[in-house]
């Protein structure tokens, strides 16, 4: 069965102080790896597509990695406007281009 | 790029009466279509899939004549949530798709049946 499970589920941080969340998947065909950020009452933004092991996206103080097994998402310097849920998806070759969402992790930097 | 409105972005209605909120892809042509609820801290539950020009496809559980949905064009799509009752209450998403791959969320429409 195609399960994704994110970890930690919160993580409270101090501005300036760099960390990592992670992703981990299995699917049976993996056709992309998906990071949202989502701030309360609002919809999903999108961060990154991943599509296979090794590939690395930046953007600003994020940076993104895939491995075979687990995506990580990298937070360098984070300031307080980086608070926010960070959700990671996957989606199958044989989904219909569904998405399998992570329960996803809380970030809170500390000013 | 790959911009997606909502509107209304919060609704209240009495029990009974129908509401109908539209998903609109500002700035491409959206193939796919996807709404989704989600629950106060909860993930995204997918509702249904529509492609345009298509009937939507709907995950098991959700009733297709309570959670009317339309694709009639590249650009919108439309939810109508018919005689809603207080549970129908929640946080409704659409998310716009242009070649099937990278989703692109709406801001997210608020429903509160009272």
């Amino acid at each position: 069965e195609d399960q994704v499970t994110q970890s930690p589920e919160a993580l409270r941080l101090q501005e300036g102080e760099s960390s990592s969340l992670n992703c981990s998947y299995t699917v049976s065909g993996l056709r992309g790896l998906f990071w949202y950020r989502q701030d309360p009452g609002k919809g999903p933004e999108f961060l990154f597509t991943l599509y296979s092991a090794g590939e690395e996206k930046e953007k600003e103080r994020l940076k993104a990695t895939l491995t075979k097994k687990e995506s990580f998402l990298h937070i360098t310097a984070p300031k307080p406007e980086d608070s926010a849920t960070y959700l990671c998806a996957v989606q199958a070759f044989d989904s219909n281009y569904q998405l399998i969402w992570g329960a996803g992790t809380k970030l809170i930097i500390k000013p | 790029g790959a911009v997606v409105s909502q509107h209304p972005s919060w609704v209240i209605c009495k029990s009974g009466t129908s509401v109908k909120i539209e998903c609109r892809s500002l700035d491409f042509q959206a193939t796919t279509m996807f709404w989704y609820r989600q629950f106060p801290k909860q993930s995204l539950m997918l509702m249904a899939t529509s492609n345009e020009g298509s009937k939507a496809t709907y995950e098991q559980g959700v009733e297709k004549d309570k959670f009317l949905i339309n694709h009639a064009s590249l650009t919108l799509s439309t939810l109508t949530v018919t005689s809603a009752h207080p549970e129908d209450s929640s946080f409704y998403i659409c998310s716009a798709s242009k070649g099937g791959e990278t989703q692109y969320f709406g801001p997210g429409t608020r429903l509160l049946v009272l």
